[in-house]
């Protein structure tokens, strides 16, 4: 079956430092991947998704690279704010699309400190 | 804000009871999907409705059911509650039901089964 793991947190980190999340997969097809983010008190929203080896998905000074090669997206950001304190999900979606949901990694909690 | 809506925000049932969840999605969003988040784990997904007939199902017991209505309103049931139910439960909603569909997360019902 599909499966998502990311690294463990919590990733504490001062405001400017670089970021990476680790993120790998294992699907039976060519999934869709994404980042979704979830900031205190609220909803998950999408961060940034890639539907195919290669793309590069960004949003708010995030990145990630779809790398089927290696399996990962791993995400990235060079200067982090207080403001992106939140927990960071990664997920797939295989071939069925929405028939079998979104596949999600545990999430990864991430602290920035001033 | 996401503009999806649940209902209640916290409930607290005994072990048999019967537990109804509440959803109201977007507005045109005519896919619903729910998801089950254990603590300290990433969502699961349980089942996905679109145009009110379920579209697809996780790894989860029949016991699990659900109901799409035409005016973007849903429902999770979920019958003889065990413990390991308890858990925080999100409903999201999205466009369409392709696999690429960026889903617009609520904050989640937490279930408490003693």
């Amino acid at each position: 079956g599909n499966s998502v793991t990311q690294m463990e947190g919590p990733v504490t980190l001062s405001e400017e430092a670089f970021l990476t999340i680790n993120c790998t997969y294992t699907a039976t097809g060519y999934p869709s991947l994404f980042w979704y983010v979830q900031y205190p008190g609220e909803g998950l929203q999408l961060l940034l998704k890639a539907t195919k080896a290669d793309d590069k998905g960004s949003n708010k000074g995030f990145e990630a690279t779809y790398r089927k090669e290696t399996t990962s997206f791993h995400l990235e950001k060079g200067s982090v704010q207080v403001s992106d304190s939140a927990v960071y999900f990664c997920a797939l979606s295989d071939a069925r699309g929405g028939a079998d949901g979104l596949t999600f990694g545990k999430g990864t909690h991430l602290i920035i400190q001033p | 804000e996401t503009g999806v809506t649940q209902s209640p925000t916290h409930l607290i049932k005994t072990r048999g009871q019967q537990v109804t969840l509440r959803c109201s999605s977007q507005s045109g969003h005519n896919t619903v999907s729910w998801y089950q988040q254990a603590l300290g784990q990433g969502p699961q997904f349980i089942f996905q409705y679109y145009r009110e007939e379920e579209n697809g199902r996780g790894n989860f017991p029949p016991r699990f059911s659900g109901l799409q209505f035409p005016n973007y309103s849903s429902e999770l049931n979920v019958n003889a509650l065990e413990l390991d139910d308890s858990a925080l439960y999100l409903c999201a909603s999205s466009f369409d039901r392709g696999r690429d569909e960026k889903l617009f997360f609520g904050s989640g019902t937490q279930l408490s089964v003693l």
